[in-house]
């Protein structure tokens, strides 16, 4: 089993509609949460970071930890096709340390 | 000009050659990392160095090997490629709460 789950998709929704990615993960030791945002052909970009449960918010994403239930969430409200992109959730022990991805979600947001 | 430089972008080479991947850095942190990408497995690690004297195996370290030539700069070596090496390839340094990325090099043994 790996440490960081995460459906591969693909995901298509229409423009404007809200968007739910998900993870899950194993490893109890896990304290610091990321989603990274990947374009085809250019390196992951971080695009949130928490490690905390609850819920963070910058503009239109919310990233959502439950460590209870060990559950990782992404949402993105008034989804835009510039949101189009390969979208990994990572996780790790403790800050500066080794980060484990998952597989990434396919998102396309159709005009 | 970008914070992690790859080069090549692209290589291809035949099985059994030796190649190098080189990754340079202009963050000034210490830590560097390579990762391969494959579809469905997402980023896999392969190696890891915490400064110029400590290098570390990832999950994935069989078949390739690493050198730290100065704390901007980490390659990743295959020292005899294999088709099952056909991969994209990242490097990465870091910060305490952000990972930074190069553009990768897509690599292909044939």
């Amino acid at each position: 089993q790996k440490e960081v789950e995460q459906d591969p998709g693909p995901l298509s929704v229409p423009e404007g509609a809200i968007v739910s990615l998900n993870c899950t993960y194993s490893n109890s030791a896990f304290q610091y949460f990321m989603w990274y945002r990947q374009y085809s052909r250019k390196g992951p970009e971080l695009l949130m970071y928490t490690y905390s449960s609850g819920n963070k918010e910058d503009g239109r994403f919310t990233a959502q930890v439950d460590k209870s239930s060990k559950y990782i969430s992404l949402f993105i409200r008034d989804s835009q096709p510039s949101d189009s992109a390969t979208y990994l959730c990572a996780s790790e022990p403790g800050g500066n340390e080794k980060l484990t991805f998952g597989t990434g979600t396919r998102l396309t947001i159709i005009p | 000009d970008a914070d992690v430089t790859q080069t090549p972008r692209n290589r291809i080479t035949k099985t059994g050659k030796r190649i190098m991947l080189e990754c340079s850095q202009t963050k000034g942190h210490d830590r560097m990392y390579w990762y391969r990408q494959d579809p469905g497995l997402g980023l896999r690690l392969i190696y890891y160095s915490f400064d110029v004297k400590d290098i570390n195996k990832g999950e994935i370290s069989d078949g390739y090997s690493v050198s730290r030539q100065a704390q901007a700069k980490f390659s990743l070596s295959l020292e005899s490629a294999i088709p099952n090496q056909t991969a994209l390839y990242f490097c990465a340094t870091r910060s305490n709460t952000e990972a930074f990325f190069g553009q990768g090099t897509r690599l292909t043994v044939v």
